[in-house]
């Protein structure tokens, strides 16, 4: 099955500076890339995704890039605001099945 | 709110109890999901149900058995847990899980958080 590898755990960034997340999937048959944010004691929810067929997505501040031949994506946010404070989840899946497998989870703390 | 919904936030039940979480969506959706979210692990799918059939048990004890009457209700009954059961369990739904060509966002309720005594 899929598995989905997301670093670091945790990130602190000064603010206004930019934060990267790094995600690995081990199948390539994977091609639906979803980012979920979860503000604490809060539910998850989606912020960006990206489609096998793009390279690159941008969303304002958001902003995810898809290396399909490295099966790598990331999410980069720029300008990062206190708000910004959550953990980020990636995920992976296929066409037609929406089962989503997410990576471990990365803490963000934006310092203010 | 997002329209889905779950009941009860908390739980706390002993070993021996019987229980049932609830979920709702108003969304109007087809697919509906359990996962299980614990400290420092990713979220875990649990079950899925695709216009009310079970599509996913991803080897789930079966002191976790769930049932979906329709598309806008999902439970997941619980007996004879285990303290490590202790967990936040979200509810998503989405429109159609095998829709072909197609991405279908979910959305989450808001979660249970349970606790095993």
């Amino acid at each position: 099955g899929e598995n989905v590898e997301q670093h670091p755990s945790t990130l602190s960034v000064q603010e206004g500076d930019s934060a990267v997340i790094k995600c690995t999937y081990s199948d390539s048959a994977s091609n639906y890339f979803p980012w979920y944010k979860q503000e604490l004691g809060k539910r998850p929810q989606l912020i960006i995704d990206i489609r096998s067929n793009v390279g690159e997505k941008k969303d304002q501040r958001i902003a995810v890039t898809l290396n399909k031949t490295a099966k790598h994506f990331s999410l980069h946010i720029t300008e990062t605001q206190p708000e910004d404070s959550a953990v980020y989840f990636c995920a992976a899946s296929k066409y037609g099945n929406e089962k989503l497998t997410f990576g471990t989870g990365t803490r963000l703390t934006i310092i203010p | 709110e997002t329209g889905v919904t779950q009941t009860p936030r908390h739980l706390v039940m002993g070993m021996t109890n019987k229980k049932s979480l609830k979920c709702e969506q108003h969304l109007g959706h087809n697919a509906m999901y359990w996962y299980k979210q614990s400290a420092k692990k990713p979220l875990e799918l649990m079950f899925v149900y695709n216009f009310k059939e079970q599509t996913e048990n991803n080897s789930v004890p079966s002191r976790f058995s769930p049932e979906c009457p329709n598309s806008s209700h999902l439970f997941l009954h619980l007996h004879t847990l285990q303290p490590e059961d202790s967990a936040l369990y979200l509810c998503a739904s989405s429109q159609d899980q095998k829709r072909v060509s197609s991405y279908n966002e979910q959305f989450f309720g808001p979660g249970t958080r349970l606790t095993v005594l």
